[in-house]
């Protein structure tokens, strides 16, 4: 069975921390995206990636980075958490032939800064 | 810029009666529309998509959604509700990053309960 898994399901951080969230597909996509999900906002699109090492700004980037080393790999980092980064995080994965094809999206990250 | 709206927030239904999870679009040139659905502590996962052709289109679960263009929607419709359906559901429109790779955009969501 195909799967996106992100390595956390509910994280816990401090104001001014670095965080990462780790996101890893199992299926051999190029594409892969980071979301976050807030009620009453749907999802909003943070950064995605095209291909290894290459990335694109979302909807949302500011105060986000990103990293794609290996090809089945996404990091979504916080540079310095703040509180209004307290949100759901998802991952999801795609072919590429872009938004045609469907995504694959993990369970998602919990991330609540304090 | 391509969006889509979902104007109700939360739609109820009871169980084995008609549901209708209503979205509108704006985009210019064609649309590609898609339906996601979120249940509880779950990532979303696809439900169907409308890239051309027959304006009714069937997805998983027994839902279908009906591309309408002179009224910019996409209406996601299932005959007969089970509680089961009770989630999230999301409409997105396909939309083109600064370097013109292609992306999703989604609305706000609409939460369906289905009452027993």
């Amino acid at each position: 069975d195909v799967k996106v898994t992100q390595s956390s399901r509910y994280l816990v951080k401090r104001t001014g921390e670095k965080v990462f969230l780790e996101c890893v597909q199992d299926m051999d996509h190029e594409n892969m995206f980071w979301y976050r999900q807030d009620p009453g906002l749907g999802l909003r699109l943070i950064y995605f990636s095209y291909d290894v090492k290459m990335k694109e700004k979302g909807d949302i980037p500011e105060g986000y980075s990103v990293s794609r080393e290996k090809k089945e790999r996404f990091s979504l980092i916080l540079e310095s958490a703040s509180t209004n980064q307290t949100s759901m995080y998802l991952c999801a994965s795609s072919a590429r032939g872009g938004a045609g094809e469907k995504l694959f999206f993990g369970s998602g990250t919990q991330l609540s800064v304090l | 810029a391509q969006s889509v709206a979902q104007p109700e927030d939360q739609v109820n239904v009871a169980e084995g009666n008609p549901l209708t999870v209503k979205c509108t679009y704006s985009v210019s040139g064609n649309p590609y529309l898609f339906w996601y659905v979120q249940y509880p502590n779950r990532g979303l996962q696809f439900l169907l998509k409308y890239i051309t052709g027959d304006n009714l289109v069937k997805g998983s679960y027994g839902f279908e959604a009906e591309f309408n263009k002179s009224q910019t929607s996409f209406h996601l419709k299932k005959p007969s509700a089970l509680v089961s359906d009770s989630a999230l559901y999301f409409c997105a429109v396909r939309a083109f990053g600064g370097t013109g790779f292609q992306k999703l955009v989604f609305g706000t969501g609409t939460r369906l309960l289905v009452s027993p």
